[in-house]
């Protein structure tokens, strides 16, 4: 069964580093997002990608992030600036065209020191 | 406001029993609901969903059921077994926007 993947599992950084977060979506879907769950809290949404742009994306999203899809394939989502409360895990979710169910990857574990 | 460390309501049920998990939702104007489960350190994984023209929907195993009235879903689970021990999420998406709320999270836990 194709699934949604995300590498790396876990990514440790400086504050203030730059982190690209990776995701291939299932082949087929045409709709992308991010979101993220701070430890123990509620899953968040960051943003939606459709044809090439940004359809949606929450407060969260602010300048310091911004996502790509550089080919066919990938799905990347880069912080510019980490800071500490960057530090959760990021899920990546994909849907097709036609429903409206997203299926998520298994995460990245961020964690800014 | 949230506060961080939200603590999760738990449900525990004996092996085999029924398990029923409820949420409730935010958005009058969602039309999309669905629940998906999380094992510790793995993404959300789809269960089953419903649009707000239905009010039951039956998988394996699990049925959902969705009261418009209070702005409730609840996902019941039939002969609860260990690999059902997760957290589980409600999600609602509002028609014409591209995201998903989530819920706090239910977490169950089932004894043997």
């Amino acid at each position: 069964e194709p699934e949604v993947t995300q590498t790396p599992s876990h990514q440790v950084t400086q504050m203030g580093q730059e982190v690209i977060l990776r995701c291939v979506p299932i082949s087929n879907h045409l709709y992308f997002y991010w979101y993220r769950q701070i430890l123990g809290q509620k899953v968040e949404f960051l943003v939606s990608f459709y044809n090439n742009e940004i359809s949606e994306k929450s407060e969260i999203f602010d300048d310091q992030f911004s996502v790509e899809r550089p080919d066919g394939s990938n799905f990347t989502l880069k912080i510019r600036s980490t800071k500490l409360e960057d530090s959760a895990m990021y899920f990546c979710a994909s849907r097709t065209k036609g429903t409206d169910t997203q299926y998520f990857g298994p995460g990245t574990r961020l964690t800014v020191l | 406001g949230e506060s961080v460390g939200l603590h999760l309501p738990t449900l525990s049920v004996q092996e085999g029993d029924n398990s029923i998990i409820n949420c409730a939702y935010s958005n009058s104007a969602s039309d999309y609901f669905i629940w998906y489960k999380q094992e510790s350190g793995k993404g959300p994984q789809f269960i089953i969903d419903i649009r707000s023209n239905m009010d039951k929907r039956q998988g394996q195993r699990v049925t959902v059921l969705l009261n418009k009235t209070v702005k409730h879903l609840s996902l019941q689970i039939a002969a609860t077994q260990p690999g059902d021990s997760a957290v589980y999420f409600c999600a609602e998406n509002a028609g014409g926007t591209y995201k998903y709320i989530f819920g706090t999270g239910t977490r169950l836990k089932v004894l043997a």
